[in-house]
């Protein structure tokens, strides 16, 4: 079947340091990959995504690369920010957009 | 992307009632989703919404507890029916963007059953 992993949080960083969160997948076919991201008590934005191999996704300073290799779709920013602070899931959609499952996500706070 | 509002934002409500979740986007999609996110957890989806036919349910969720209307091709709603405390969570509606990949999503309707 169809599944998202990531990271297990929460993750805890200070203010310009470097942000990594893990995400895998498991997928028949060639599903397309998003990061969406939660602010407190608001709904889901999406942050950027990847539809091909090789793709990468950026927005708002985000960055993630669709490895097909490595079944991965990791989330980078070279500086996070205080108001970084949000709960981030990964997801992949198969089916086109018909079909959407989510990783578990991952709470983010950043101290300043 | 599509601007897309819920109603109610939030509500309390207690056992044994319903409640009716309104999904409204400014402009036409084929496709329409609903969402559950319990407490701290990820998103299930619910049922996609079908304009001029019924709601194709999930694995685990049933007509009758969640029945879904789409009249039109901007508007859906949601009932959560017979609640129960496990029912608290936030419901979410999606729309497929233009892009035909991604989803974008309302901004939720919380709600606590007591």
């Amino acid at each position: 079947g169809n599944s998202v992993t990531q990271m297990e949080g929460p993750v805890t960083l200070s203010e310009e340091a470097f942000l990594t969160i893990n995400c895998t997948y498991t997928a028949t076919g060639y599903p397309s990959l998003f990061w969406y991201v939660q602010y407190p008590g608001e709904g889901l934005q999406l942050l950027l995504k990847a539809t091909k191999a090789d793709d990468k996704g950026s927005n708002k300073g985000f960055e993630a690369t669709y490895r097909k290799e490595t079944t991965s779709f990791h989330l980078e920013k070279g500086s996070v920010q205080v108001s970084d602070s949000a709960v981030y899931f990964c997801a992949l959609s198969y089916q086109g957009a018909q079909k959407l499952v989510f990783g578990q996500g991952t709470r983010l706070t950043i101290n300043p | 992307s599509a601007v897309i509002s819920q109603k109610p934002s939030r509500d309390i409500c207690q056992r044994g009632t319903s409640l009716t979740i309104q999904c409204q986007v400014d402009s036409q999609v084929t496709m329409m989703f609903w969402y559950r996110q319990q407490p701290g957890q990820s998103l299930t989806l619910i049922a996609t919404a079908n304009q001029g036919s019924e709601a194709t349910y999930e694995s685990g969720f049933v007509i009758d507890k969640f029945p879904i209307s789409r009249p039109n091709l901007t508007f859906s709603t949601l009932t959560v029916s017979n609640m129960s405390p496990e029912d608290s969570s936030i419901y979410l509606c999606s729309v497929t963007g233009q892009g035909g990949y991604e989803q974008y999503f309302g901004p939720g309707t919380r709600l606590t059953v007591t």
